[in-house]
């Protein structure tokens, strides 16, 4: 089954700096998405790349889409202590309207 | 802007009682789902839900497991004799016509 996992498991940075996490899964996907979780809290939507892009942006995030390799970055540019939380990425099956296969996630800790 | 919203924040039972996790999805979007993420475990799916009826389901939404729509805004998961396994944080989320999954903030379920 496809399985999204995400690279590293943890990072720590300090503020200002940016932060990268991968992510590579195993079959063919329609769309991948980005997610960030808080401690105990909710998954809050980030940024969805379909099969057919390559790279996307929204505010300080970059996401790249390569499904030759099946994997995907996230790059947080400038980051702040809030953007401490962990980071999920999720893809969806070829064909759409199918659901979310999520990875372990990547903790990352932005230091003040 | 609109959210997916769930009740309750928290759920204490004891093992073998019925509990019913309520959401109410965004009110425009179609596709509805839950999910479960077991403390420091992915996030996983259970069922999707779409024209009143379940469009798919995971290995874990067994025979305890059942999903309705009572009325036009009310998306319940019960879970009828609940284990000590059935512990987890419990999302629901709903889908646009961008394939984007909003997720609300979680119901966490602790079976004693």
């Amino acid at each position: 089954s496809q399985q999204g996992e995400e690279d590293p498991q943890a990072l720590s940075i300090q503020e200002g700096e940016n932060a990268t996490m991968n992510c590579s899964y195993k079959t063919s996907i329609n769309n991948l998405q980005w997610y960030r979780q808080n401690s105990g809290r909710g998954l809050v939507h980030l940024i969805l790349i379909r099969s057919n892009e390559r790279e996307k942006h929204s505010g300080r995030l970059r996401v790249t889409l390569d499904t030759s390799k099946k994997s995907s970055s996230l790059l947080i540019t400038a980051s702040r202590a809030a953007d401490t939380a962990s980071y999920f990425c999720a893809t969806d099956r070829d064909g759409g309207n199918t659901p979310l296969v999520f990875g372990k996630g990547t903790r990352l800790s932005v230091i003040a | 802007e609109p959210e997916v919203t769930q009740t309750p924040s928290h759920q204490v039972t004891q093992m073998g009682q019925e509990v019913i996790l309520r959401c109410v999805p965004i009110s425009n979007h179609l596709y509805f789902y839950w999910y479960r993420q077991i403390l420091g475990q992915k996030v996983e799916f259970l069922v999707s839900f779409y024209n009143n009826e379940i469009s798919e389901k995971s290995e874990i939404f067994d025979d305890q497991f059942s999903v309705e729509r009572p009325d036009g805004s009310n998306f319940t998961l019960k879970i009828r004799s609940t284990k000590l396994e059935d512990s987890a944080m419990y999302f629901c989320a709903s889908r646009d016509n961008t394939d984007t999954q909003y997720f609300g903030p979680g119901t966490r379920l602790t079976v004693l």
